[in-house]
């Protein structure tokens, strides 16, 4: 089983659109993350967030925003998509805590045409 | 302002030369951390080093962790073309209760049989 996945993979949508990108671990942690790659593949930190704090990352338009139905789950849902937007999208988690290890899904390659 | 200075950005070099990568910050980490990220896949983590100084072995990999623990280096010694990726350091920091990697830039290497 796959500790952490996101679906879909590929996403590939108009500019103005709304789009979901869904994500679950299976590993019980407590914290999960969006992270956000460029072509330049800078991984930047998005959001954190445990069952107590959602913790943004304060670039983050407020265009994004994270969703968590239960533990197990972070979705990230984004309105109004521009050109800029178009990356690859990371659902990670780990246990809370310090020095803990982050788990990577495979991530969402999101294109705005 | 990027936290984490990662170099060499790119680097390529032949089957079993030495390389060594390098992670420098003017913040204090509480730990910092190591992944490889293959292409279409997310990072997967290869060390943590949390105490300043303490140095790690991976096979031929080698990690340390500078003694303010605001630095760190990976070297691979008789690198092989299976070495191939993407290698990012990621910094571990607490703040208003919360637990956060940063991540450097990266560096692409690339090893040629």
């Amino acid at each position: 089983d796959t500790a952490v996945s996101q679906t879909p993979k590929y996403l590939v949508t108009q500019m103005g659109n709304d789009k979901s990108i869904k994500c679950e671990q299976n590993l019980g942690h407590d914290t999960m993350y969006w992270y956000k790659q460029d072509s330049k593949k800078f991984l930047k930190i998005m959001f954190s967030y445990n069952n107590k704090e959602l913790i943004i990352n304060e670039t983050v338009p407020n265009r994004f925003s994270p969703k968590s139905p239960d533990k197990a789950h972070l979705n990230l849902h984004i309105n109004s998509l521009e050109l800029g937007d178009s990356a690859v999208y990371f659902c990670a988690s780990s246990k809370t805590g310090m020095n803990t290890e982050a788990f990577f899904g495979q991530g969402t390659r999101l294109t705005v045409v | 302002t990027q936290l984490l200075e990662q170099s060499p950005q790119f680097l390529s070099i032949q089957e079993g030369e030495n390389l060594t990568v390098y992670c420098n910050s003017s913040s204090v980490f509480s730990s910092l951390q190591w992944y490889r990220q293959e292409p279409g896949e997310g990072p997967v983590l290869l060390v943590t080093v949390v105490t300043g100084g303490e140095v790690k072995k991976l096979k031929r990999l080698t990690f340390q962790f500078g003694d303010a623990r605001k630095d760190s280096s990976l070297h691979i010694t008789a690198a092989q073309p299976g070495d191939t990726g993407l290698y990012l350091c990621a910094g571990a920091r607490s703040g208003a209760g919360s637990y956060q990697l940063t991540f450097g830039k990266g560096t692409k290497l690339s090893v040629i049989p």
